[in-house]
């Protein structure tokens, strides 16, 4: 149980267009789901929290016009990358959880590669 | 701030070497304590985890990992490696009770030499 499925696993986009990243809990319902950014042989950095049916609370530097963050239900969030430049190619990976001391169930990400 | 140390970077172990990965958070109330785990290719695991209790928490796969309060400190370890074992580890911290948001550390690539 507690899985969590990300869509599309690449996407290659042009500069200046925009990609929605979506992150499913398959199993469980998730309160909160986690998108964070990964840039290579670094760790993972939380960009953004996302409760169901509020809006998204961003972390310091991330820009929330830039990342749009949508939590609609408890088994979906989106995040839109808006007009994707070449430095927001990256690996992004969301993780959804089910309460405040449940763990963190991760996706498998999402490669973006902006030209 | 919330911050977490992981001073290995890079480890390389001949199997049924044992393993020591060090992990140092930084934060002045209470915390719980992940390692987390990432096979290539594949997307992170949870190894184990501290919320409270036994200090040594056992996890899966023959992990297990200390909390010493004292020294801000939640090593990873396991007595004897595998070539499987060859991935990239991350150690996480969160505030307990204020938020399930994970801090995590730079991760240490592991490979294991058969």
């Amino acid at each position: 149980g507690a899985v969590v499925s990300q869509h599309p696993s690449r996407v290659i986009c042009k500069s200046g267009t925009s990609v929605k990243i979506e992150c499913r809990s398959l199993d469980f319902q998730a309160t909160t789901m986690f998108w964070y950014r990964q840039f290579p042989k670094q760790s993972l950095m939380l960009m953004a929290t996302s409760n169901e049916g509020s809006k998204a609370t961003y972390e310091q530097g991330v820009e929330k016009d830039k990342f749009l963050i949508n939590h609609a239900s408890l088994t979906l969030s989106t995040l839109t990358v808006t007009s994707a430049h070449p430095e927001d190619s990256s690996f992004y990976i969301c993780s959804a959880s089910r309460g405040l001391e449940d763990e963190q169930y991760f996706g498998p990400g999402t490669r973006l590669t902006v030209t | 701030a919330q911050s977490v140390s992981q001073h290995n970077h890079h480890v390389i172990l001949s199997e049924a070497a044992s393993l020591e990965l060090g992990c140092n958070y930084s934060y002045g109330g209470t915390v719980n304590l992940f390692w987390y785990v990432q096979y290539p290719g594949q997307h992170l695991q949870l190894l184990l985890k501290y919320f409270s209790g036994d200090p040594l928490v056992k996890g899966i796969k023959g992990f297990e990992a200390e909390f010493i309060k004292s020294k801000f400190s939640f090593n990873l370890r396991k007595p004897s490696v595998q070539w499987s074992d060859t991935a990239e580890y991350f150690c996480a911290v969160n505030a307990r009770g204020a938020t399930n948001k994970l801090i995590f550390g730079t991760g240490t690539l592991l490979a294991v030499q058969p």
